[in-house]
Parts: structure tokens; sequence; C-alpha cells
């Protein structure tokens, strides 16, 4: 069946560092893969997503990238706050399905 | 604003009970879903609904039940038969059922004294 796996975390950065967060998923037909953020408490809010190879996501200064050579969509961001520090899932939708396969989350600290 | 509304915020039960998640959307979006979310790992699909009066289980369906009587609303049951019930539950909806991007609303946390 459909999975992701995504980057075990937790991940610790100091403000202005470089985040990447693997994720790789396996999927039969054409996928479409999104980013979610939960902020400590609350529920699951849309980042970014990509329903085609080669498309890119992006918001909040946040970037992943289709690859369906590499079945992968890293999440990317050039210079993280402390605002961003949270849980971060990998989710993947079938072409066919309705349900969301989800990654186990990272979990990133950002300290000042 | 339109949104999703999840109540109560925390829950507290006793063993033995059952106990009502309220879940609710003024987005006018036909599909909902219920995860249940443990420390540590992923979201599990517990139902889904794609239509009032309509529901199929999802991947952990045992010890829980929903109704979708109206489209708005998707409450789920936490029975006595759900055998590790303490988690933190999330309510979803999309547009439609398929691979549609789903809304979440700010979950209900659980817990069996």
């Amino acid at each position: 069946g459909d999975s992701v796996t995504q980057m075990e975390g937790p991940v610790t950065l100091s403000e202005e560092a470089f985040l990447t967060i693997n994720c790789t998923y396996t999927a039969t037909g054409y996928p479409s893969l999104f980013w979610y953020v939960q902020y400590p408490g609350e529920g699951l809010q849309l980042l970014l997503k990509a329903t085609k190879a080669d498309d890119k996501g992006s918001n909040k200064g946040f970037e992943a990238t289709y690859r369906k050579e590499t079945t992968s969509f890293h999440l990317e961001k050039g210079s993280v706050q402390v605002s961003d520090s949270a849980v971060y899932f990998c989710a993947l939708a079938s072409s066919n399905d309705y349900k969301l396969s989800f990654g186990a989350g990272t979990t990133v600290t950002v300290r000042a | 604003d339109g949104g999703i509304t999840q109540s109560p915020k925390y829950l507290f039960r006793k063993e033995g009970q059952n106990v009502t998640l309220s879940c609710e959307q003024n987005l006018n979006h036909d599909a909902m879903y219920w995860y249940r979310q443990d420390p540590g790992q992923g979201l599990r699909l517990i139902y889904y609904s794609q239509i009032v009066n309509d529901f199929q289980k999802g991947d952990i369906a045992e010890g829980y039940s929903v109704s979708r009587e109206k489209k708005e609303s998707f409450p789920l049951t936490v029975t006595s038969a759900q055998k590790n019930p303490t988690a933190f539950y999330l309510c979803a909806s999309s547009t439609q059922g398929g691979p549609d991007t789903q809304y979440f609303g700010p979950g209900t946390r659980l817990t069996v004294l």
C-alpha cells in the first residue's frame, strides 16, 4: 500500500540556520504530496502541496519539489525562525483514493 | 470566518464510559474525517464520510462509531470497547473525497482515568 517515510527527529537548530526534512514515498500511480505543520496543542495546518511531478510547492519561506525519479518531497527553508518550531508531517494522497497517508512527523525546535 | 471547530478541547472519561467528540464545519465541505494521533506517530484514520448519511471505516475503526446526519456535523463516539482511547483526536474536512487538501480542526485531547 501507499506509505510515507520521513526523517526522524527531533531536530534542533539555531535561528537563521538551514532546515531540511527528508520525505520519501511509495505509491502507485501519481499521488499528490503535502506538508502539514502542527504547532503545540493545535491541529494540523497545510503548509504546502504539489500535485504532479516537478511541481514546487512553497509557502512562508518553505519549499518542496515533487521528484518522481527519487520518489521524494523534501522540505527546505533557508533561514528558520523561533516561530518555525513545530511538528512537520509529510503526507500523500493517492490519485484514486480518499485517504491521506502520513509520515510519523518530525519535531523541529529552533533556538534563539 | 469559515473553519472547523471541535469541542471540547480537553475531555476526561472514566473507564467503561462512552464519550462523544463534536466536530462542526462551515466550509460547505462534502467530506469529513476523524483521525487519531498518538505521541511520536503519524495520524491514523478512524472513519470518514463523503456524503450525508454515509460513512466508511478507516484503518482503526474498532471501538469507535460515527454519524453524519447533517453536512456540517460529524460526531465521533469513543465506546467502552476501545481498549486504549487516550489520544489526541483530529477532525478534518475537504471539498470532496479524493486527493484533495484536508483542513483540520484544533483537536480534542481525550484522557481515560
